[in-house]
């Protein structure tokens, strides 16, 4: 199994806190996403990175933001949860060397009350 | 952007049986995986496959890149074969994302 972990796994918080979300990876890959999963919409892509400090937008990014200062690290921020951001997130990584095949971590359900 | 569009959305088998899943997609592919993701939300990989056919164990997956067109087969099924079955595919740019498609729900009864 690809070595990445998320943290936290299961996060409850309330309307109008922020939240910073972890991914960690232990794999050395270059690609680092975040996606999120609603019923209905399969996973959709919020942020990406395609190196240190290198960040990009996905289709659903509004509301979100991500810092990447280390290869081995992701982390995504809601500067002021909303209830419509009640979702799983799961952590992805690739490497250009492996064609970009994607793994992905174990998910963080975030509930925003 | 490129669509994805998998079918059935939902299966019933009995164990034993076999099953094949599709998934559409609108443009040309760099990349194509299939994943299934488990009771538990785990999102496991099952195939790279952005053309030709790839076997493991009771799945085989085949990407007919020029049809655009992918099929997931499983033979014998199992009742831990039931989850939510994912075609993801990567049109080209250079960030590599993945465009899911809405999953196909497979239920396998004992």
């Amino acid at each position: 199994d690809a070595g990445i972990t998320q943290s936290p796994r299961h996060k409850v918080t309330e309307t109008g806190t922020p939240v910073t979300l972890r991914c960690h990876q232990t794999e050395n890959h270059r690609y680092m996403y975040w996606y999120r999963q609603d019923p209905g919409h399969g996973l959709r892509l919020i942020h990406y990175s395609y190196g240190v400090k290198d960040t990009d937008k996905g289709e659903v990014s509004d509301g979100y933001s991500v810092s990447r200062s280390k290869t081995e690290d992701f982390l995504l921020t809601l500067e002021s949860a909303t209830s419509s951001q009640t979702s799983v997130y799961f952590c992805a990584i690739s490497d250009s060397g492996s064609f970009n095949e994607q793994f992905f971590g174990p998910g963080t359900r975030l509930t925003v009350l | 952007g490129i669509q994805v569009e998998q079918s059935p959305p939902d299966l019933i088998l009995q164990e034993g049986a076999n099953s094949t899943l599709r998934c559409n997609f609108s443009d040309s592919v760099n990349n194509l995986q299939w994943f299934h993701q488990n009771p538990w939300g785990q999102l496991i990989n099952l195939f790279y496959i952005p053309s030709g056919t790839k076997q493991n164990g009771r799945l085989s997956a085949t990407t007919v890149a020029t049809e655009r067109y992918s099929l997931l087969y499983i033979s014998s099924s199992q009742t831990t074969d039931s989850g939510v079955y994912f075609c993801a595919v990567n049109s080209g740019g250079s960030n590599y994302k993945l465009t899911f498609g809405k999953g196909t729900l497979l239920t396998v009864n004992p």
